[in-house]
This record gives structure tokens, C-alpha cells and sequence, in this order.
């Protein structure tokens, strides 16, 4: 099974930061790789696919990259709307995602 | 527009079954692969089960293979998960969410709200 570990579990930045969360695959996966947003008591949104194409309606602030077994998501200038949680997919081998990214207001 | 409605969830007993329904609306549901994914009281997500959009091809996560079985009825757009011999670490929200196929990757790309399945004596 593939295994996913993102960094950090907890993230605190104010509005108007630049942030990066990592996720790191157990082996390779190619791109297969997708972000989501989640809110609390909401169902996650899809933000990125394919480790760098932005999702449909998706603020373009959002912005992913990487292949192999590493990757990264960035928010390139907080909005208040960015606070969630944030999770990595792997859509290699059946599909497994990271354990999540809490992003909280500082 | 996209709707996935799920239901059927409540507080059932370790042991017993549950069936849970996911409705579709808004698009052409016997074309889509679809999958159940659930998220336990303040963990993260763990996706569970996909079937083929024809429901010839069915997969299933090592934690529930054997105790969960997925289907789905195109003529009623309705997707089901059948709970059996159920956990009580089974509790968790039930999530439907239907993938897109674009290149060679299949994102999640609409959700439902989710429903709650409670397992406890």
C-alpha cells in the first residue's frame, strides 16, 4: 500500500502569508496526485489534480507542484477563506490520502 | 448542477448491517465511477470502496474488504454501500463522491454531504 505523510499536521499563518504544505509518498506515483480542501462539518472540494492542474473555479492563488514521491501545495496569499484542512491523494494504486494539513489563523 | 445526496446513516449495533444510499442528480450517473469514502469523528479521510460506472469492476480497502459491499442501480442514479458485521471503529461519516477520468488520473470531483453511521452497544 502506498502511504502519504504530510508536513506540517499543523500549519498557523495570518492573512496575506505565502504557505507550503508537503506531501510525501512512500514510493513513486508519478502525478497522480490531488489536493482537497476541507471546512469543517463540509465534504472536501477538489483544489489541484494531477499534482499541478488547478480544479475549475479554483482561485489561481492556489498553486501545486512535484512528482516522484514529493509534492507541494502553496497558497501564495492567504485569504480568510483559505483556514481548513488540507489533504494530498494518491490516485496511483487505488487511492490513499495524507493523514491532513490544519491550517489555522495566527 | 452536480447533486450527491447520501443517506440511511443512524446508530446501529457491533455486528449488525446497515445499507446506505447515495442519489445522484444533475448528471449522466451511469457514466461515472463512483466511490464511498469515510472520515471517523476528527480523523482524517479514508476512502472505502469504488465500482465502475457499468458495475462490473468493484475494489475495496483492506479494512473493510469482506464486510462492505458497494453497488449501484443506473436505472434509480442511486449508489449504495452495504454494511455488514459492523465495528464500532466503523463509526464515521460516509461520504459518495464521483470521479472524473482526465488524462490518466481520476480526481474526486463533486461530493455528497455525508451521511453518519454511529456503531455502538
Amino acid at each position: 500500500d502506498i502511504q502519504l505523510t504530510q508536513s506540517p499536521s499543523f500549519l498557523s499563518a495570518s492573512v496575506g502569508d505565502r504557505v507550503t504544505i508537503t506531501c510525501r509518498a512512500s514510493q513513486g506515483i508519478s502525478s497522480h496526485l490531488a489536493w482537497y480542501q476541507q471546512k469543517p462539518g463540509k465534504a472536501p472540494k477538489l483544489l489541484i489534480y494531477a499534482a499541478s492542474t488547478l480544479q475549475s473555479g479554483v482561485p489561481s492563488r492556489f498553486s501545486g507542484s512535484g512528482s516522484g514521491t514529493e509534492f507541494t501545495l502553496t497558497i501564495s496569499s492567504l485569504q480568510p477563506e483559505d483556514f481548513a484542512t488540507y489533504y494530498c491523494q494518491q490516485l496511483n494504486s487505488l487511492y490513499t490520502f495524507g493523514q491532513g494539513t490544519k491550517l489555522e489563523i495566527k | 448542477q452536480v447533486q450527491l445526496v447520501e443517506s440511511g446513516g443512524g446508530v446501529v449495533q457491533p455486528g449488525r448491517s446497515l445499507r446506505l444510499s447515495c442519489a445522484a442528480s444533475g448528471f449522466t450517473f451511469s457514466g461515472y465511477t463512483m466511490h464511498w469514502v469515510r472520515q471517523a469523528p476528527g480523523k482524517g479521510l479514508e476512502w472505502v470502496a469504488l465500482i465502475s460506472y457499468d458495475g462490473s469492476k468493484k475494489y475495496y480497502a483492506d479494512s473493510v474488504k469482506g464486510r462492505f459491499t458497494i453497488s449501484r442501480d443506473n436505472s434509480k442514479n442511486t449508489l449504495y454501500l452495504q454494511l455488514s458485521s459492523l465495528r464500532v471503529e466503523d463509526t464515521a461519516v460516509y461520504y459518495c463522491a464521483r470521479d472524473i477520468l482526465v488524462g490518466d488520473t481520476t480526481p474526486f470531483d463533486y461530493w455528497g454531504q455525508g451521511t453518519l453511521v454511529t456503531v455502538s452497544s
